[in-house]
Formats: structure tokens, C-alpha cells, sequence
């Protein structure tokens, strides 16, 4: 299958700073790109749908300022958590379709951010 | 919210058993997806099943898909340890946007 890369797969920052995480489709244009927030044991959250060249579709209840989303190429969508906070420590997960695909999507390996 | 709900939450069987999970969605969809995850791992996609199919196979895994009742299973036969892991449901309603909804999925184990 195809090959989504994130990165970083863990990161540690403090309070009030800003952290981006990226996400690259390696091998193949991914026209649409998710970005979702997984708490411990839970299940997947969707938080913003992105395609490439326009802004992205946040869904609702997700401050689109705090988390700001950019799928500047058919490769790469990055996610920019601002002003972090504790209770924005997570596992946030992306995941890629191709154009045209509308069958299974691919998954980046995740990153877990804790911020103190 | 979650489109789907699984159950059950946790399942602890021993290796060679099979382990079924079911999962329970609400809207029309177009197809329904399998994925597996490992602790702290993103997510492998197993199967698709089409809204138009019943069953449908891929080495140790069968899926059924019941649209008039809103529900699926995934069966994996013959459980070895390294099946170990979380399942989800997806759920694609189709139409703009190619949205999957995830359930809450379910925590397998499997024991030697």
C-alpha cells in the first residue's frame, strides 16, 4: 500500500509554545489529507479535513486557530498546535486519499505529544 | 460523535481461537472499513466491503456487512499473538469530503 510518513513521532514541549507536526504522502499525490486526536484507549477523533490549495474543513468544536492546518502540496499537510496546553497532550494521527480513491485510507504512524 | 459503536470493548481469547467483533454504524453508507492499530502505532487498514457486498475474505479474516441492520463483523480465524491489538470500524458515507467515522473499537488479545 501506499506510504504516509509523520513526523515527529513523539515530542515534548512546554506550555505556550508551538508545535508542527508533519505529515508526507511518499509515493503517491494525496489530494485529501485528515488529521485526527486519539486519546488514550479511545477511539479516532476527526478534527479537520484538508485538501490541497484550500483551507481546511475543521470539524466541530476544534479551534481551527489553535490548530492550524496547512496541505500546501499534493505531499505534505502540516498541523501546527499553537499555545500549546496540557490538555492538548495527545496522540493526533493523519491520514491520506489519493485523487479519485475513494476506498481505504492510509495512515501516518502517529505523534504523541505531551506538553508540560 | 461516533458513527459506530463495537463491541465487545475488550476481548481476551487464546491463540488458535477466533475472535469476532461487531460493529454497529447509523447512517447510509458506501462502504465499511477494517483497520487495525498497534499501542501507539497509526492505523493498517485490513478490508473494505462495499455497501452492495455480504461477506467478503482475506486470509485469516472474513467480514459480513448487514445494511439493513446497520451492523458488521470481523472474524479472524485461528488467532495467533501477534493479532494482538485494537480494531476499529470506518464507516465512508461517500458523497464530498471522503470522511471515514471511526468506532470506539475493540481491544484484542491473545494469549499463548
Amino acid at each position: 500500500g501506499a506510504v504516509v510518513s509523520q513526523h515527529p513521532s513523539r515530542v515534548i514541549c512546554k506550555s505556550g509554545t508551538s508545535v508542527k507536526i508533519e505529515c508526507r504522502s511518499l509515493d503517491f499525490q494525496a489530494t485529501t489529507m485528515f488529521w485526527y486526536r486519539q486519546f488514550p484507549k479511545k477511539s479516532l477523533m476527526l478534527m479537520a479535513t484538508s485538501n490541497e490549495g484550500s483551507k481546511a474543513t475543521y470539524e466541530q468544536g476544534v479551534e481551527k486557530d489553535k490548530f492550524l492546518i496547512n496541505h500546501a502540496s499534493l505531499t505534505l499537510s502540516t498541523l501546527t498546535v499553537t499555545s500549546a496546553h496540557p490538555e492538548d497532550s495527545s496522540f493526533y494521527i493523519c491520514s491520506a486519499r489519493g485523487r479519485g480513491n475513494f476506498g481505504e485510507a492510509f495512515f501516518g504512524q502517529g505523534t504523541r505529544l505531551t506538553v508540560v | 460523535s461516533q458513527q459506530g459503536e463495537e463491541d465487545p470493548q475488550a476481548l481476551s481469547i487464546q491463540e488458535g481461537e477466533n475472535a469476532t467483533m461487531n460493529c454497529s454504524y447509523k447512517t447510509s453508507i458506501n462502504n465499511l472499513q477494517w483497520y487495525r492499530q498497534n499501542s501507539g502505532r497509526g492505523l493498517v487498514h485490513l478490508i473494505l466491503i462495499r455497501s452492495n457486498e455480504r461477506e467478503k475474505h482475506s486470509g485469516r479474516l472474513r467480514v459480513t456487512l448487514d445494511t439493513s441492520k446497520k451492523s458488521s463483523s470481523l472474524l479472524i480465524t485461528a488467532s495467533r499473538a501477534a493479532d494482538t491489538a485494537s480494531y476499529f470500524c470506518a464507516t465512508d458515507a461517500g458523497g464530498g469530503g471522503n470522511k471515514l467515522t471511526f468506532g470506539t473499537g475493540t481491544q484484542l488479545k491473545v494469549e499463548l
